[in-house]
């Protein structure tokens, strides 16, 4: 079995400072963590992911993320935050026990409201 | 470009209504998904699909109903047993082998049930 836990459902900075969204997650096997983010009435888009090489992850936009085994967290940050970033991001837990994406478990979302 | 196409945008639904939503992908990716979401509750998996007609419930699918005829169509219908049918819905794709599998998603249909 496996969970996520995204730990503010909204989180507000102002711009230019940094962001830092909160990720927990459990799993049985060995997993696959990504970042996505929705903007209004959209779809998701993948920000990163986390695939058991370098534990710190680069994504687009200036997103990073860093996999921490030991605290169970997969925390996404930015050094300085834009207006265009707010959204909503998910936080999402892959458990890897066979193909497919039908194994991904969704955090529940977390708001960025950036301030001007 | 390659990509997701979910039809149409908005759409509303009278009570007792089925509806069917359109789900399009020119990524040859050979797996499908449907995914609801509501605020606040992330996105639950309704149904998915690996291969061509064959598809596998996901954690929510009483009330829906998809077919898969063809590789780049998985059009999902919302039948009038569906009793709280106002949602987001997002279709995705994906390779369906190996492990590290991200799912890449449609715009959305947004259903309303008037």
């Amino acid at each position: 079995a496996q969970s996520v836990t995204q730990l503010d459902s909204h989180v507000s900075v102002s711009e230019g400072t940094p962001v830092l969204l909160r990720c927990n997650y459990s799993s049985s096997y060995s997993p696959s963590l990504f970042w996505y983010v929705q903007h209004p009435n959209k779809g998701l888009q993948l920000l990163l992911k986390y695939t058991s090489a370098a534990t710190l992850v680069k994504g687009i936009n200036g997103f990073e993320a860093e996999f921490k085994k030991s605290e169970t967290s997969f925390h996404l940050t930015k050094p300085s935050a834009h207006m265009s970033d707010a959204a909503e991001y998910f936080c999402v837990v892959s458990d890897n026990s066979g193909g497919g994406a039908d194994g991904l478990t969704f955090g529940k979302g977390t708001h960025l409201i950036i301030q001007p | 470009d390659g990509g997701i196409t979910q039809s149409p945008k908005y759409l509303f639904r009278k009570e007792g209504q089925n509806v069917t939503l359109s789900c399009e992908q020119n990524l040859n990716h050979d797996a499908m998904y449907w995914y609801r979401q509501d605020p606040g509750q992330g996105l639950r998996l309704i149904y998915y699909s690996q291969i061509v007609n064959d598809f596998q419930k996901g954690d929510i699918a009483e009330g829906y109903s998809v077919s898969r005829e063809k590789k780049e169509s998985f059009p999902l219908t919302v039948t009038s047993a569906q009793k709280n049918p106002t949602a987001f819905y997002l279709c995705a794709s994906s390779i369906v082998t190996g492990p590290n599998t991200e799912a890449f998603f449609g715009q959305g249909t947004r259903l309303t049930v008037v």
